[in-house]
């Protein structure tokens, strides 16, 4: 069976710090991958997705930069973080262009 | 407008029916999804409909697809306490962009 694994579970950051979450999805080959951030009390806002290795779209302009080096492999970053980053982020996978989004269990991140 | 939206909360008491709204935009979306969010957890889907159904039944769910308003509803028969969570609505456009939209979710609160 298809398992998608997202960590930390929660973070806190500075300020100006970097930041790597990664994500996994195993059970399933050449899935579609995305990130989303939800902000406290809103929905969820399309960061990035990626069809494929080292194919990545950029939904937002923002702080944040995505890769996917592996093919079940999908990593956000950001070499210097703001307050304004703080939310959920919450990785997903697809399979195929009609299916439905499975979610990960989501890092909850706090920059102070 | 935004693309997919949502009252924000909705409270009944436990053994009732709910009833939870969603409108879209695009008139070519293909899926149109029910996704619930448990505090702190990641999104978990609950079920989905194409867009050439009016309906479909999973147990104590009814998804109802008005496509010439644009209006999907979610009804949820004999509501628990175990339903209170957040319900995100999202369409998947049929578009290059394999990315499903939200709205922002209805927090529903059911009381005992």
């Amino acid at each position: 069976s298809q398992t998608i694994h997202q960590w930390p579970a929660t973070l806190v950051q500075p300020v100006g710090s970097p930041l790597s979450l990664e994500c996994t999805v195993e059970g399933t080959s050449n899935p579609n991958l995305y990130w989303y951030r939800q902000a406290a009390g809103r929905g969820l806002q399309l960061l990035f997705y990626s069809v494929g290795i080292g194919q990545i779209s950029s939904e937002v302009p923002q702080n944040l930069s995505a890769s996917r080096p592996q093919d079940r492999q999908f990593i956000l970053s950001s070499k210097k973080l703001l307050l304004s980053d703080s939310g959920f982020y919450l990785c997903a996978w697809s399979v195929g262009r009609d299916t439905e989004a499975f979610f990960g269990q989501g890092t909850r991140l706090t920059v102070v | 407008g935004e693309d997919v939206e949502q009252s924000l909360f909705l409270s009944v008491r436990e053994g009732d029916s709910s009833v939870i709204n969603c409108t879209y935009t695009d008139s070519s979306s293909t899926y149109l999804y029910w996704y619930k969010q448990e505090p702190g957890a990641g999104l978990q889907l609950l079920t989905y409909i194409f867009s050439n159904m009016d309906m479909k039944q999973d147990q104590r769910l009814t998804v109802l697809l008005n496509k010439k308003d644009k209006h999907l509803s979610l009804r949820i028969a004999d509501t628990q306490t175990g339903d209170s969570a957040i319900y995100f609505c999202a369409e998947l456009k049929n578009t290059g962009r394999r990315a499903l939209t939200f709205g922002s979710g209805t927090r529903l609160q059911v009381q005992p």
